[in-house]
């Protein structure tokens, strides 16, 4: 069972939806972060949490510590969302040890 | 801005062959790691390093080897490319655990697509 799982692995959404990503781990962490890498490869940092809720935009995200679960929601998607999306977990060690979910490749089709 | 620069953005080479992949970083960064992705798994480590000349295994580490001769520099070699090496490679920097700065575990590099025939 991996540390880090996410659902779905692939969703299609028609533009304007809302938009839901699950992310739930097995493991004590001390920050979640959910990433955003474009076609092309490059990964950026959307949040990085560690309790409660942030929002930034059109983009929510939300952490419950005790059902170890997270959720990054979109509003109003728009084809420019269309990207793999990376729940990743740090974990408290001698270094700054990430563990990375399978990400959720998202389409959103105008 | 923080910079992680791969050498090469694609990358075809042929079974048996020795493969240098490079990566750069411009912001002192103590630590740099080196995973490779793929479909369905997700982003897999398999080196990494926490000063110059230290190296540490991750995840994966069978068939690959790394250099880090300069803070700056860190390197992986495939030493006898296989088939089942045919992957995207991400490098990525960060400072240890305390120090970052930003709310990104660590900096990616634009990877490198690369395909053994």
């Amino acid at each position: 069972k991996n540390e880090v799982e996410q659902s779905p692995q692939n969703l299609t959404a028609q533009e304007g939806e809302f938009i839901t990503i699950n992310c739930s781990y097995s493991v004590g962490i001390s920050a979640l972060h959910w990433l955003q890498q474009h076609p092309g490869g490059g990964i950026v940092s959307l949040f990085m949490l560690s309790s409660g809720k942030k929002k930034h935009g059109r983009l929510i995200a939300t952490i419950n510590i005790q059902e170890k679960h997270s959720s990054l929601h979109i509003t109003a998607s728009h084809p420019r969302d269309s990207a793999v999306y990376i729940c990743a977990v740090e974990v408290k060690t001698s270094y700054d040890k990430v563990i990375f979910g399978p990400g959720t490749s998202l389409s959103v089709i105008p | 801005d923080v910079k992680v620069t791969q050498s090469s953005r694609y990358l075809v080479k042929r079974t048996g062959e020795k493969v240098f992949l490079e990566c750069v970083q411009d912001m002192d960064h103590e630590n740099m790691f080196w995973y490779r992705q793929d479909p369905g798994l997700g982003l897999r480590l398999i080196y990494f390093s926490y000063d110059v000349k230290m190296k540490e295994k991750g995840d994966i580490p069978e068939g690959y080897s790394v250099s880090r001769e300069k803070k700056e520099r860190f390197s992986l070699i495939l030493e006898s490319a296989s088939t089942n090496q045919t992957s995207m490679y991400l490098c990525a920097s960060s400072f240890p655990p305390g120090r970052s700065v930003s709310n990104q575990p660590q900096h990616f590099g634009d990877g490198t697509r690369l395909s053994i025939l």
